[in-house]
């Protein structure tokens, strides 16, 4: 099955600085990457996701890049607000499980006012 | 994106009962899938729920501990069977269109 590692598990910045969570899948037969965002005593939130034929995906503030070759793909967000301050899980789905995802640990992400 | 409800939001049980949790989707979907996150860990996936046949368990999930139902295309139910503190989780349900899946608000389980 398909392993997703993800880090860091904390990342704390301050207000307006850019934050930057990684994430590495183990199956080469992976090629659609969801990022989610979880707010507390809330599902998870779909924020950006890309498949496995773009290298890059912008939408406002958020980036998701990918790299087939080495197995990894990063969340990119730039000018990071309070709000920003959540649970961010990667995953990673195979083409051959549609829908079946397989999440990272997640990382939890504090902005400093 | 379909609005997804989940009944009951939280419920305390007692050890050896079982709990089922509904999943409401506001539009009809072709996948339905259930996951397990517990405290303060990630999301495991337990089985995708079909319309019209079993769900399809993954690997350390069984239908006696964690029997679905979908009778249709808007609705599915997960029951957590014979419960220990172990179950002790957030069970939440998705549905998933063209790879993009959505999430419902999860049921905060607690087992005494």
């Amino acid at each position: 099955g398909e392993n997703v590692e993800q880090h860091p598990s904390t990342l704390s910045v301050q207000e307006g600085d850019s934050a930057v969570i990684k994430c590495t899948y183990s199956d080469s037969a992976s090629n659609y990457f969801p990022w989610y965002k979880q707010e507390l005593g809330k599902g998870p939130q779909l924020i950006i996701d890309i498949r496995s034929n773009v290298g890059e995906k912008k939408d406002q503030r958020i980036a998701v890049t990918l790299n087939k070759t080495a197995k990894h793909f990063s969340l990119h967000i730039t000018e990071t607000q309070p709000e920003d301050s959540a649970v961010y899980f990667c995953a990673a789905e195979r083409g051959s499980t549609l829908g079946r995802l397989y999440f990272g640990r997640g990382t939890q992400l504090t902005v400093w006012p | 994106s379909a609005v997804i409800s989940q009944k009951p939001s939280r419920d305390i049980c007692q050890r050896g009962t079982s709990l089922t949790i509904q999943c409401q989707v506001d539009s009809q979907v072709t996948m339905m899938f259930w996951y397990r996150q517990q405290p303060g860990q990630s999301l495991t996936l337990i089985a995708t729920a079909n319309q019209g046949s079993e769900a399809t368990y993954e690997s350390g999930f069984v239908i006696d501990k964690f029997p679905i139902s979908r009778p249709n295309l808007t609705f599915s139910t997960l029951t957590v069977s014979n419960m220990s503190p172990e179950d002790s989780s957030i069970y939440l349900c998705s549905e998933g269109a063209d790879n993009e899946q959505f999430f419902g608000p999860g049921t905060r389980l607690t087992v005494l």
